[in-house]
């Protein structure tokens, strides 16, 4: 079993949509668990960092549940910009290295 | 404030070759890595360095070796290149726990 798992998909939704991403992770001593964005041939940048309380910037949303041991990212009202690649990352504490699910792909269409 | 900056940003080599891949980063972080992206695979780490002076292999070390010059510099160094290292490499620093990138180096090994 992999350490963290994504779909894969792509997710392919009209604009306006509101589409949920999850991923889980194997390690129940996960601490850290971040969503990161990655466009087509570009680094991958930090989207948002996911808290046991959940979070929520513009759009985007981020919960945790640490019992299920997943994350998940909800994107309201899709942009075509949103269009990307989105990777789940989830960090042991102490660790210096964060590991990264193979990512989710979504295409948001006119 | 540059972020972390990749020389060369593309590179093609015929197979036996050598070459370094240059990665620096201007926000004070310890710990730096080099990962390669290969579609469908995610990323994956081949070394990391925790601090200045230490450095560790990652998931696919082989056919690899890193510096850690100094705190900014950090190397990747293929010694005789072959074409299943052709990938797109990214470098990345972090603080305490978030990772920035690179914009990554296309290399085409022929």
């Amino acid at each position: 079993r992999k350490e963290v798992e994504q779909d894969p998909g792509p997710f392919n939704v009209p604009e306006g949509a509101t589409v949920a991403f999850n991923c889980t992770y194997s390690n129940s001593a996960s601490q850290s668990f971040f969503w990161y964005r990655q466009d087509c041939r570009k680094e991958p940048k930090l989207l948002m960092s996911v808290y046991s309380s959940g979070n929520e910037d513009g759009r985007f949303t981020a919960q945790l549940n640490r019992a299920s041991q997943y994350i998940s990212l909800l994107i309201r009202d899709s942009k075509l910009s949103d269009s990307a690649t989105y990777l789940c990352v989830v960090n042991m504490g102490g660790s210096y290295i964060p590991t990264f699910g193979r990512g989710t792909s979504l295409i948001v269409h006119p | 404030n540059a972020g972390v900056t990749q020389t060369p940003k593309f590179q093609v080599l015929k197979t036996g070759q050598s070459m370094t891949l240059q990665c620096a980063q201007d926000m004070n972080h310890n710990s730096m890595y080099w990962y390669r992206q290969d579609p469908g695979m995610g990323l994956r780490l081949i070394y990391y360095s925790a601090s200045e002076g230490t450095t560790d292999k990652g998931e696919v070390p082989n056919g690899y070796n890193v510096s850690r010059l100094n705190k900014r510099e950090f190397s990747l160094r293929l010694e005789s290149a072959a074409p299943s290292q052709t990938s797109v490499y990214f470098c990345a620093s972090s603080g305490l726990v978030e990772q920035f990138f690179g914009p990554g180096t296309r290399l085409t090994v022929l």
